[in-house]
């Protein structure tokens, strides 16, 4: 697609349901990136992918967070048996693979994000 | 220590002035670096890369001191525009770090 789409747009689901959200990157972008953002803070790194392979996996809070990518195209990042402070922005991004500094190819892209709330 | 530190702000600054922000990084195999641009709720936008020997956009003027493992970002003649939050961005082997941002307001 023309842009990076994620879904839903907005989730909210109450304490101990496991959520998923979507993330469709552009076209032809090789690495794809999970970020969550809470207000007032920066993008939180999760998770990345080049392709279907998980790169870093660091940044996922605990085990009840998982992502995949399958077919290296769309990922899904799932959330089991949420809790109330899961509840924030996530956002996803998509880029070309990483070839030298300067070529741009680097660049991340964001999609609009899935806002979580857990009651 | 996080791995990519900015002074939160806000800056409030008058149309028209030049206003800088520094950022700080702790990874020194660091590669690549950018400053992002976020307005309110909305996703964060590249604003521009930044290379070794500094670089410039119009009114804006990145800068980067491998040494001392800073960037930073100067706006000159600032406009209404610019107000929002500035993302300075560290990528070490693909790991793409943000930094919390600096707010910018600028007063009419």
């Amino acid at each position: 697609g023309a842009g990076v789409s994620q879904s839903p747009r907005y989730k909210v689901t109450k304490r101990g349901q496991d959520v998923a959200l979507r993330c469709d990157p552009i076209s032809g972008h090789v690495s794809l990136y999970w970020y969550r953002q809470a207000l007032g803070q920066g993008p939180e790194f999760l998770t990345y992918f080049n392709y279907e392979a998980q790169q870093d996996k660091s940044g996922l809070p605990n085990d009840r967070f998982s992502a995949e990518r399958p077919e290296g195209s769309i990922s899904t990042l799932t959330i089991q048996r949420t809790e109330q402070r899961d509840s924030a922005m996530y956002r996803c991004a998509s880029s070309l693979l990483y070839e030298s500094p300067g070529s741009g190819a680097n660049v991340l892209t964001f999609g609009a994000g899935s806002r979580l709330t857990v009651l | 220590r996080k791995e990519v530190e900015q002074d939160p702000g806000p800056f409030n600054v008058p149309e028209g002035a030049t206003v800088a922000f520094n950022c700080t990084y702790s990874n020194s195999a660091s590669q690549s670096f950018f400053w992002y641009r976020q307005d309110c709720r909305k996703e964060p936008k590249l604003l521009m890369s930044v290379y070794s020997s500094g670089n410039e956009d119009g009114r804006f003027t990145a800068q980067l001191n491998r040494a001392s493992q800073y960037i930073s970002l100067l706006i000159r003649d600032s406009k209404l525009s610019d107000s929002a939050t500035y993302l300075c961005v560290v990528n070490a082997a693909s790991k793409i770090i943000f930094g919390s941002g600096t707010r910018l307001s600028i007063r009419p």
